[in-house]
């Protein structure tokens, strides 16, 4: 029963280096989150997919991409890293409105 | 733009007292959620509420939606050690399209 899952767990990037945090669920879940969260603070929304297909920006979209290909997974793209992007990173997905959100384990970033 | 305001951002206070943490906005919620944090971890549902005015009760914890659908409230009766954790308010709104938005953390440490 895996729910969430996301990889890396951790990851050291230098400044100007790309990478992708992947995301995969295998509830059949129609909507997914991306959140990033800095220590002892709230999370703040990247972006989010309703379905296959369909993205959104949140609140913090900038430096960032994303894809919805398939229901299951959800990649979130960094270009050009930066030391601002330091941070730890939730994948999250509910089956529905109004519904539980389910997180993988995060993703801790450093950019160095 | 829609905010959700949480307040306090840290609580410290001895076993056995009451608390209450606030979740504000000034635009009408679809729903509303607690969440708690621990160190490492994504967060975990505590409760849902969708109706104004509901109240909803686990254990020692309190959950009030405010009758406007704008507020929630969430009161800990006799707080224990076991507490401590970051409580975390998400809420979704009409016509946002399944964005999902989280306060910004309620930092709380319970001293034995």
């Amino acid at each position: 029963n895996a729910g969430v899952t996301q990889t890396p767990k951790f990851r050291i990037l230098k400044i100007g280096q790309s990478m992708t945090l992947q995301c995969t669920q295998d509830m059949n879940h129609n909507y997914m989150y991306w959140y990033r969260q800095d220590p002892g603070m709230g999370l703040k929304l990247i972006y989010y997919s309703v379905g296959a297909g369909i993205t959104d920006k949140g609140e913090v979209p900038n430096g960032y991409n994303v894809s919805r290909s398939t229901t299951e997974d959800f990649p979130l793209r960094l270009e050009l890293a930066a030391p601002s992007q330091t941070s730890v990173y939730f994948c999250a997905s509910i089956i529905d409105m109004n519904t539980e959100a389910f997180f993988g384990q995060g993703t801790r970033l450093t950019v160095v | 733009t829609q905010l959700l305001e949480q307040s306090p951002q840290f609580l410290s206070i001895q076993e056995g007292e009451n608390l209450t943490v606030y979740c504000n906005s000034s635009s009408v919620f679809s729903s509303l959620q607690w969440y708690r944090q621990e160190p490492g971890e994504g967060p975990v549902l505590l409760v849902t509420v969708v109706t104004g005015g509901e109240v909803k009760k686990l254990k020692r914890l309190t959950f009030q939606f405010g009758d406007a659908r704008k507020d929630s409230s969430l009161h800990i009766t006799a707080a224990q050690p076991g507490d401590t954790g970051l409580y975390l308010c998400a809420g979704q709104y009409y016509n946002q399209g399944g964005k999902l938005i989280f306060g910004q953390g309620t930092e709380l440490s319970v001293k034995p």
